[in-house]
């Protein structure tokens, strides 16, 4: 089976720098997302990892650790804005891919 | 705007009933995804179908069942509905079968059994 945790909550400061940790077992790991979602709206695309390293867009960033079953979500420069649920995806499996979502991080950004 | 339609918006029905749920994909993707959100599980993989085959299912109850049309519009049916099939349903689309492509999620139908 597939098994994804991210940490429940967090709260952090407008201006600051926050990581958004995500640990996984898989089996046949394909690549791993992180999409932003909005109380009561779709979720939405900010990055894709399948290889070791960093991935920087702007003032996010994620990366990955395959040996480790590791990924974190780096947002710089909080804006209030940012309040919202950040939830990591694999997609991975044994003859028949999809993509599982653990059940999300929400992150509260206080002034 | 996702590009991606989902119908109705929100649902309310009794227990032991059938709904169709409906999504349109944005022109031109393949894929259609369902998804599941709830509060305690968050989004959980229903079933996935790339131009008009069932590409890969997830954990989804034998009373529920999708299919995608010449068109590629998808249509998820639920049937003998219970309390605990109230959620949030998002169908996503992607122009291929999937991998490294990213979902393009539409607004979801939210749905209440009383």
């Amino acid at each position: 089976g597939q098994n994804i945790d991210q940490p429940t909550e967090m709260t952090a400061t407008e201006g600051a720098i926050v990581q958004i940790n995500c640990t996984y077992q898989t089996s046949g790991f394909n690549g791993l997302f992180w999409y932003q979602q909005h109380a009561g709206e779709a979720p939405t695309f900010l990055s894709y990892n399948v290889l070791d390293g960093l991935e920087e867009k702007g003032r996010f960033s994620s990366f990955l650790s395959r040996s480790k079953g590791y990924s974190y979500l780096l947002l710089k420069e909080l804006q209030m804005k940012d309040s919202a649920s950040y939830l990591c995806a694999v997609y991975s499996g044994a003859g028949s891919y999809q993509l599982t979502f653990g059940k999300g991080t929400k992150l509260s950004v206080i002034p | 705007d996702s590009g991606v339609t989902q119908t109705p918006k929100h649902l309310i029905t009794a227990t032991g009933q059938r709904v169709t749920l409906r999504c349109s994909p944005r022109s031109g993707d393949l894929s259609v995804y369902w998804y599941q959100q709830s509060l305690d599980q968050g989004l959980q993989f229903l079933i996935q179908y790339y131009n008009g085959e069932e590409r890969a299912k997830g954990n989804i109850l034998e009373r529920f069942s999708a299919q995608q049309f010449p068109d590629l519009h998808s249509e998820l049916n639920l049937s003998s509905l219970e309390l605990g099939d109230s959620a949030l349903y998002f169908c996503a689309s992607s122009p291929g079968w999937g991998g490294s492509e990213k979902l393009f999620f539409g607004s979801g139908t939210q749905l209440s059994v009383l």
